[in-house]
């Protein structure tokens, strides 16, 4: 079973703080690495996208990985109101036709 | 780059009836295409994987013969529900991946159907 695991939240940080949001993933052979965030009633919207061990930065987001602890992890600088929003881990397992296997999701509010 | 329409938006129908869904990658072309299905305060699960010019890939416990996926060409998917239940009321959000582009995923705008 290929499993992505998500602390639901909420998580509430105050504005212009740093947002951490962690992802853990069950399958060794996982590819690809992708964080969505999705606003209520919206589709999901792509955020970043990681494929090796390491930092990946793009603007105020910096994604994670670690393939060796099963970890994927997204930080939000400068965190704004707007950014409010429920943040998607999904991952691309090998050998599945690159499906993407979501997590549940992590709600993060920043408080003004 | 790299968007995808999806229509209509919003659908009210009749129990019984049938309804169409259009997913469309408007600036790329999409081997494949990918139909989801988000329940209130639930993540997103994928009912089939769409590939252009071959039957669709269905997930398990996903009723191939309700849900009827036309993937004819690059940059056009058709979900169709047939006779649609109260129970099949939901918001079905497509995505698609650019045929020579990586894993990632664009997701449309997604369509809320609404069963009587």
């Amino acid at each position: 079973q290929k499993e992505v695991e998500q602390n639901s939240g909420p998580l509430s940080v105050p504005e212009g703080a740093i947002a951490s949001l962690n992802c853990t993933y069950s399958d060794r052979g996982s590819q690809s690495f992708f964080w969505y965030r999705q606003y209520s009633g919206k589709s999901p919207e792509l955020i970043m996208s990681i494929y090796s061990n390491g930092d990946k930065e793009d603007g105020r987001f910096t994604a994670q990985l670690n393939k060796a602890s099963q970890y994927v992890s997204l930080l939000i600088r400068d965190s704004q109101p707007s950014d409010s929003a429920t943040y998607l881990c999904a991952v691309s397992f090998a050998g599945d036709g690159n499906k993407l296997v979501f997590g549940a999701g992590t709600i993060l509010r920043v408080k003004s | 780059g790299a968007v995808v329409s999806q229509h209509p938006s919003w659908v009210i129908c009749k129990s019984g009836t049938s309804v169409k869904i259009e997913c469309r990658s408007l600036d790329f072309q999409a081997t494949t295409m990918f139909w989801y299905r988000q329940f209130p305060k639930q993540s997103l699960m994928l009912m089939a994987t769409s590939n252009e010019g071959s039957k669709a890939t269905y997930e398990q416990g996903v009723e191939k013969d309700k849900f009827l996926i036309n993937h004819a060409s690059l940059t056009l998917s058709t979900l169709t529900v047939t006779s649609a239940h109260p129970e099949d009321s939901s918001f079905y959000i497509c995505s698609a991946r650019e045929a020579s582009g990586g894993d990632e995923q664009f997701f449309g705008p997604g369509t809320r159907l609404t069963v009587l």
